[in-house]
Order: C-alpha cells, then structure tokens, then sequence
C-alpha cells in the first residue's frame, strides 16, 4: 500500500470559491506530480515538481497553482473555483532516478 | 505526436483466453518502463515494471523493443478480475513520466 494521501476524497463547492487540494507522501520521493483525469478518458499532467521549490507546468494547461515548501507536502491551488474545473484530481509521487510513480486516491471535485 | 500512443480498444477477451496489445512511444532516450492497472473511478497502480530482456508476473508478459520503440503486454488464461484500462507509462531522458491514454480490456464470461 502507498503511503501517499490525498483530502479531501470529494467536494463540492460553489463558483468563485478558492479551494486548496491536499497531498501528502510519507515515503521521502523527490518528485511528486498532479494529474486531471475527466470519466473515461486520459491522465493529464498539470503540474510536477523535481524537489523542494521545484515546481513545473504540465501538459495540459491548468489555471491551478501549486507550492512544495516541504518534501512530503505538494498543494494544488484554485483561487477562483468555476464548473469548467469539475473534474478528478490525481497526485503522484516517486523516488529520483526513473522509478515508478504512486498514486493517492484522487480528490473528485465538483463546482456548481 | 503524443509521446507514448496506445489503442484505445476496447479488447474484448472471453475468460480463459490470452489476450495482447502494444504500446509506442516517440523517445528513444526513454530510459524505464512500466504497465498500470486503473479501474473504474480509481487510481492508476503499478501492474509490472518492464525490463529490456522481458519479464512474466504469473499470467502477465511484458516485452519491450527499444528498436522499434514499443512494449507489449500479455494477459494469458484472462480472469473476469481482468477487466481494467491499462496504462503504458514512459520514463522520459528528465526522469518525468509519460502516460499513455490507456487501453481497455473487457473479460466476458
């Protein structure tokens, strides 16, 4: 079992609101990464970071922030939440070198 | 391009047949490889590592061809348990992962 955890698992949360989405690793990887996945379709990669104040932009435009101030901690941020956003959230973590990746359980967030 | 291309299937397999799809990918400085497994509104897990000679998990064979830049998987002797999308996941030359849009496999009894 991965020690990788993500909160809340769902939300629902009106327009305009700001939401911090929470991830946290207990197993010290370096690089952690949040995903967007829609039902039924692909991963995408959003954001990544390679260590402590390294973060990235993905793939797939995002109008999320995210912060790594600590190792174990990668938050994803909304500061103005719009039902375009409704989707499930995915973080990821794995160790340097190229190691496989652990996923938490997703955060499946709703805006209306 | 995307960078690791799957087909999307779905593969339908009766139970107790074999079952085997490909998976290719655009960098040929990738460096490491790997199957997952993700149900329905689940996370994607780990299903097997692939390693350049190959490698079996009981009823699942991984190859990979770094010639002409894809991997497979194998599923003999399929379980009803089977059913899942696979994930074909790419290690890029900067250590980033690469997924792939994922292949779906029903197992019908």
């Amino acid at each position: 079992e991965a020690d990788i955890y993500q909160t809340p698992r769902y939300l629902v949360i009106g327009t305009g609101k700001k939401i911090t989405l929470e991830c946290s690793q207990t197993m010290g990887h370096d690089k952690m990464y949040w995903y967007q996945q829609d039902p039924g379709m692909e991963l995408h990669l959003i954001h990544y970071s390679y260590g402590v104040n390294s973060t990235e932009k993905g793939d797939l435009s995002s109008e999320s922030t995210v912060s790594r101030i600590r190792t174990e901690h990668f938050p994803l941020t909304l500061e103005s939440a719009r039902p375009s956003h409704t989707s499930q959230y995915l973080c990821a973590s794995s160790d340097r070198g190229l190691t496989e990746a652990f996923f938490g359980q997703g955060t499946r967030l709703t805006v209306v | 391009r995307k960078e690791v291309e799957q087909d999307p299937g779905p593969f339908n397999v009766p139970e107790g047949a074999t079952v085997a799809f490909n998976c290719t990918y655009s960098n040929s400085a990738s460096q490491s490889f790997f199957w997952y497994r993700q149900d329905c509104r689940k996370e994607p897990k780990l299903l097997m590592s692939v390693y350049s000679s190959g490698n079996e998990d009981g009823r699942f064979t991984a190859q990979l061809n770094r010639a002409s830049q894809y991997i497979s998987l194998l599923i003999r002797d399929s379980k009803l348990s089977d059913s899942a999308t696979y994930l074909c996941v790419v290690n890029d030359s900067w250590g980033k992962l690469q997924f792939g849009a994922g292949t779906q496999v029903v197992v019908t009894p």
